[in-house]
């Protein structure tokens, strides 16, 4: 196990389109969250899953955006009729339940542009 | 409302030099805080976590402390090198999930 892997590592798109980020998490971890970066800023909690069962969600995350974790294993975040200000650092991270003793492992992000 | 603040300015030092990063919350009760270094277009790296009863922790070269009174918690990173130059972020449980301030950007010279 590498680590959490995130894929694509770069994603530009047109205002409109939909696009589908895919995070694989250490598979021994049963917690996966997905934040969201923009430029000298921290990272923003969007969601996060544990299992298969995705128990919060942030305000942040309109109806534009869906997460799923098929089977408690790798995860996919849709950002539906993306708008410019959808731009950002799409981060995953994943821990073991409840995760404080460990700190989070984070992939290295899909960097997402919207034109 | 809640807030966690980092000092959003570069903090510049010369290699050698001990570097302290400061981390204050408001309206947060954690039961633990994290530090994470986070390279140009690479996501987080875990250093440290510190518990709300534990006053200090240490590891090689860095130094944590933690005083819930004040609200604040110091990292310290002792002989500084050029390599340590990154952003570094705190972050506390805020219910279920970590809650990250903005990161301070730490630039050692020399």
């Amino acid at each position: 196990d590498t680590g959490v892997s995130q894929d694509p590592r770069h994603k530009i798109t047109k205002r409109g389109q939909n696009v589908t980020f895919r995070c694989d998490p250490i598979s021994e971890h049963n917690r996966l969250y997905w934040y969201r970066q923009t430029l000298g800023q921290g990272p923003e909690f969007l969601t996060y899953f544990q299992n298969e069962a995705q128990l919060e969600k942030s305000r942040l995350l309109s109806d534009r955006f869906s997460a799923e974790r098929p089977k408690g294993s790798f995860s996919t975040l849709e950002i539906q009729r993306t708008e410019q200000g959808d731009s950002a650092m799409y981060l995953c991270a994943s821990s073991f339940s409840p995760g404080g003793n460990y700190g989070y492992t984070f992939g290295s992000g899909t960097r997402l542009t919207v034109v | 409302s809640q807030k966690i603040e980092q000092n959003s300015e570069a903090l510049n030092i010369q290699e050698g030099k001990t570097a302290t990063l400061t981390c204050n919350y408001t309206n947060y009760s954690p039961a633990y805080l994290q530090w994470y270094r986070q390279d140009p277009g690479r996501g987080p790296v875990f250093l440290l976590l510190i518990r709300e009863n534990e006053k200090e922790k240490r590891k090689e070269r860095l130094k944590v402390t933690f005083d819930t009174t004040l609200k604040q918690s110091l990292f310290h990173i002792t002989a500084s090198q050029p390599a340590d130059s990154a952003t570094y972020l705190c972050a506390l449980n805020a219910g279920n999930m970590l809650t990250f301030g903005g990161g301070t950007r730490l630039m050692v010279k020399p």
